[in-house]
């Protein structure tokens, strides 16, 4: 199975900011997910990015919020953008069934 | 889409005794389901997964089973241990979407 890394592990922000959470694989694949679970929760899917074309994003979750780059075959990032407290969550890059560690997140 | 259902929430259960964890799928083209154990401020670790092309999977004490038909499937723990404790997830995907459409979770508690 791929070895999935992301930074950073956990950050604390501040309302309005943005945060860009990078996540790095040790092979090539296709397609990468990016998930969130928020405290207490089950998992979300926020969007699929396919390296060289834009992401899929699902019902709920937007371009602006949720930017997406996904440069090459081995990494992708996820930027959480003018954030509120209720973006406080795990953020989650996967690879087909397997996940990074993750990166929580607190909104103050 | 898919809409996966799991239950129960909260499962306690005595050192030694068997668990069981069901969730049920709406997509009839979904064609593989994997099991997750995520422990306190980890990241979901895969225990077990299932095709649709076959009826059950065991690995140890673990076993997973599968009905189409009905579409649901089912994880079954034997033995239980501490170590079992864990919040458990079920998911569904099919060949082409790859993106996992996750259960709600189920707390499983092992008393020692």
């Amino acid at each position: 199975s791929a070895v999935i890394s992301q930074k950073p592990s956990r950050d604390i922000c501040q309302r309005g900011t943005s945060l860009t959470i990078q996540c790095q694989v040790d092979s090539q694949v296709t397609m990468m997910f990016w998930y969130r679970q928020q405290p207490g929760q089950s998992l979300t899917l926020i969007a699929t990015a396919n390296q060289g074309s834009e992401a899929t994003y699902e019902s709920g979750f937007v371009i602006d919020k949720f930017p997406i780059s996904r440069p090459n075959l081995t990494f992708s990032t996820l930027t959480v953008s003018n954030m509120s407290p209720e973006d406080s969550s795990i953020y989650l890059c996967s690879v087909d069934q397997f996940f990074g560690p993750g990166t929580r997140l607190t909104v103050l | 889409g898919e809409n996966v259902e799991q239950h129960p929430s909260t499962l306690s259960v005595q050192e030694g005794d068997s668990a069981v964890i069901k969730c049920t799928y709406s997509d009839s083209a979904s064609n593989y389901f994997p099991w997750y154990k995520q422990e306190l401020g980890k990241r979901p670790q895969l225990i077990i997964d299932i095709r649709s092309n076959v009826g059950e999977k065991k690995d140890q004490r673990i076993a997973v089973t599968l009905n189409k038909t009905a579409k649901h499937f089912s994880l079954h723990i034997t033995e239980t241990q501490p170590e079992d404790s864990a919040v458990y997830f079920c998911a569904a995907t099919y060949t082409g979407r790859r993106a996992l459409t996750f259960g709600s979770g189920t707390r499983l508690q092992v008393q020692p």
